[in-house]
């Protein structure tokens, strides 16, 4: 069985600080990661996504996320945030060859000014 | 230009009542699905269809039933809707490396 674990259910950053949002997967076979965003009242995007290749991978509006094997985490970081960065963010996995996702419980990202 | 599309994005109905809640895509994917996100955000997959059949029901009330006309839709109807159906249900499809959610469909039972 797969599952996701954000420890974080809420962060709250100044405007242009940096932010870490920590996400740690459980799983005994080849993974694919995945981030998504929803902002308030609206659906779920796709941020980023991990199948293979390079660990460090990055999205258009500045985050990026290193997927560590030994650590089995997909942290997402972003070195200065935004007001409109106010979210809530959700760490998602499926195996290979596996239908389902399975999402974290979610972390809200509030960007104070 | 939507590329999964669900509707109605708001419905707010009585207990007992029946309703249906539609969704399509065009992107010529083969699997869809239904989630469920609950009042705390947690999502959960209710159902999977690969090209007009099932294949991941996960232990939702028989009062669901997915219903898959062609590849590109895949409907949910709702029997004796109840107030812990409450949520919001989410439309999605699988491409071959991310699976991509519609806008969402807000549910209140009241």
């Amino acid at each position: 069985a797969q599952s996701v674990t954000q420890l974080d259910s809420q962060v709250p950053v100044f405007e242009e600080a940096p932010v870490e949002l920590r996400c740690n997967y459980s799983s005994s076979v080849s993974v694919y990661l995945f981030w998504y965003v929803q902002y308030p009242n609206q659906g779920l995007q796709l941020l980023l996504k991990y199948l293979s290749g390079s660990t460090l991978v990055k999205s258009i509006n500045g985050f990026e996320a290193e997927f560590n094997k030994s650590q089995t985490s997909f942290h997402l970081r972003k070195p200065s945030v935004h007001i409109s960065d106010t979210a809530e963010y959700f760490c998602a996995v499926t195996r290979r060859g596996n239908e389902k996702l399975t999402f974290g419980t979610g972390t809200r990202l509030t960007i104070i000014p | 230009d939507t590329a999964v599309s669900q509707t109605p994005k708001y419905l707010v109905t009585q207990m007992g009542n029946d309703k249906s809640i539609k969704c399509e895509q065009n992107l010529g994917h083969d699997t869809m699905y239904w989630y469920k996100q609950d009042s705390k955000k947690f999502l959960k997959i209710m159902f999977s269809y690969n090209n007009k059949e099932l294949i991941i029901n996960e232990t939702v009330p028989n009062r669901f039933s997915p219903k898959s006309p062609d590849k590109a839709h895949l409907n949910l109807h709702i029997n004796s809707l109840e107030l812990g159906d409450s949520a919001v249900y989410f439309c999605a499809s699988r491409g071959l490396s991310a699976i991509y959610f519609g806008e969402g469909s807000w549910l209140t039972v009241v």
